[in-house]
């Protein structure tokens, strides 16, 4: 295992269009973590996930936003109606229970 | 609620000098502190925590970090800069155990910049 994955790399899509991306943790990892980063910012927390257990989301993740990790393994984030502020990279992180986390290279969105 | 800010948008120092990218914190009990680099068009690469014990830490390539809690700061050091090490860096926190919480709240960032 060489390390976490997100695919797509890039999307682009039209305005009102939904979007679904995927992120295969580090496999020994039973944390997972999604970030949003835009231009000149650091990444902003979204969710995470313990196992299979959706355990906090932030302000951020507005109600078009939705994200899964069914049987705690892979995890799906989807944007539903997507507008042109959602364009920005979006990054996978995973974890042990303690451990730090590690990033995926990022799906990055563009919404035209 | 936890902050993160890194006060130097961009770094400059030649090849050889040491470095210093500067961070400051504040979270609700012991703090977790991270840094992590981004290169062009990647996910950002882990290069050292801070959890407990000794305030001088060291990472990958070279890097170290020391902590210091009264002044509630955090900077990234390096004795000899090298080229390589312009990147993007990011300085970011989580509350410990006792304070709860798993998220990284990161500070918008500081280029470096390692010039010849």
């Amino acid at each position: 295992d060489t390390g976490v994955s997100q695919d797509p790399r890039h999307k682009i899509t039209k305005r009102g269009q939904n979007v679904t991306f995927r992120c295969d943790p580090i496999s020994e990892h039973n944390r997972l973590y999604w970030y949003r980063q835009t231009l000149g910012q650091g990444p902003e927390f979204l969710t995470y996930f313990q196992n299979e257990a959706q355990l906090e989301k932030s302000r951020l993740l507005s109600d078009r936003f939705s994200a899964e990790r069914p049987k705690g393994s892979f995890s799906t984030l989807e944007i539903q109606r997507t507008e042109q502020g959602d364009s920005a990279m979006y990054l996978c992180a995973s974890s042990s229970l303690l451990g730090e986390q590690y990033f995926g290279p990022g799906t990055r969105l563009t919404v035209t | 609620a936890q902050s993160v800010a890194q006060p130097e948008d961009q770094v400059n120092v030649a090849e050889g000098n040491p470095l210093t990218v500067k961070c400051t914190y504040s979270v609700s009990g012991n703090p977790y502190l991270f840094w992590y680099v981004q290169y062009p068009n990647r996910g950002l690469q882990f290069l050292l925590k801070y959890i407990t014990g000794d305030n001088l830490v060291k990472g990958s390539y070279g890097f170290e970090a020391e902590f210091n809690k009264s002044q509630t700061s955090f900077h990234l050091k390096k004795p000899s800069a090298l080229v390589s090490d312009s990147a993007l860096y990011f300085c970011a926190v989580r509350a410990g155990l006792t304070g709860g919480g798993n998220k990284l709240t990161f500070g918008t960032g500081t280029q470096l910049k390692v010039e010849l």
